[in-house]
């Protein structure tokens, strides 16, 4: 049981580049996150999924996409980055009101 | 508006002192009330959770948590911190419901001097 994974763990972009994390949950949840974390911001919510097929926007959705096409996976795409999204990004899926966190993507946009 | 305030942005405790992290918070319903640790280069974890029942919730690693409805407060104490402890904490709300969502502070960054 890996509970909830990223991929990757490390990126850095130039501007106007973009990518796709990759979230990876195996324990069935049906609500899954995205949060981006910035020094003294603590974490803010990008988007979410209240299950397959659905995703809604979060407190600071401007410049990111996301996409659940499959339970256990969560998609979240940056279509041109900038240096304002170099931030800790990570995931998250829940049940029974708890969240239970990936360990973190590390995005650098130069 | 829904907001959860950690005043403390740093603190610095000696080894087997006590330790209170504070955490006030602000929503319109039953709040479902957390406090997630963050070690350097790691994911959160959730350290204890209150939900209803008991205003004292324990949790792991000796943590323990009292909601104060009339404070707002979900303060976070241990009683005799160690120097594992280090870390940064999170308190979080929120409802449950249809969503899950939670609403986070911006932490409290734990240093633990020997």
């Amino acid at each position: 049981n890996a509970g909830v994974t990223q991929t990757p763990k490390f990126r850095v972009l130039k501007t106007g580049q973009s990518m796709t994390l990759l979230c990876a949950q195996d324990m069935n949840h049906e609500y899954m996150y995205w949060y981006r974390q910035d020094p003294g911001m603590g974490l803010r919510l990008i988007h979410y999924s209240v299950g397959e097929g659905t995703t809604a926007k979060g407190e600071v959705p401007d410049g990111y996409n996301v996409s659940r096409l499959k339970k256990q996976n969560f998609l979240l795409g940056l279509e041109s980055a900038a240096p304002s999204q170099t931030s800790v990004y990570f995931c998250a899926s829940s049940r029974d009101g708890i969240q239970y966190f990936g360990p973190g993507t590390r995005l650098t946009v130069l | 508006a829904q907001s959860v305030t950690q005043p403390d942005i740093h603190i610095t405790v000696s080894e087997g002192a006590s330790l209170e992290l504070r955490c006030n918070y602000s929503y319109g319903a039953t709040p479902y009330l957390f406090w997630y640790v963050q070690s350097p280069g790691q994911g959160l974890q959730l350290l204890l959770k209150y939900f209803s029942g008991d205003t004292l919730v324990q949790g792991i690693k000796g943590f323990e948590a009292e909601f104060k409805r009339s404070q707002s407060s979900f303060n976070l104490r241990k009683p005799s911190v160690h120097w594992s402890d280090a870390a940064e904490y999170f308190c979080a709300v929120g409802g449950g419901g249809a969503t899950n969502k939670l609403i986070f502070g911006t932490g409290t960054l734990l240093a633990v001097q020997p």
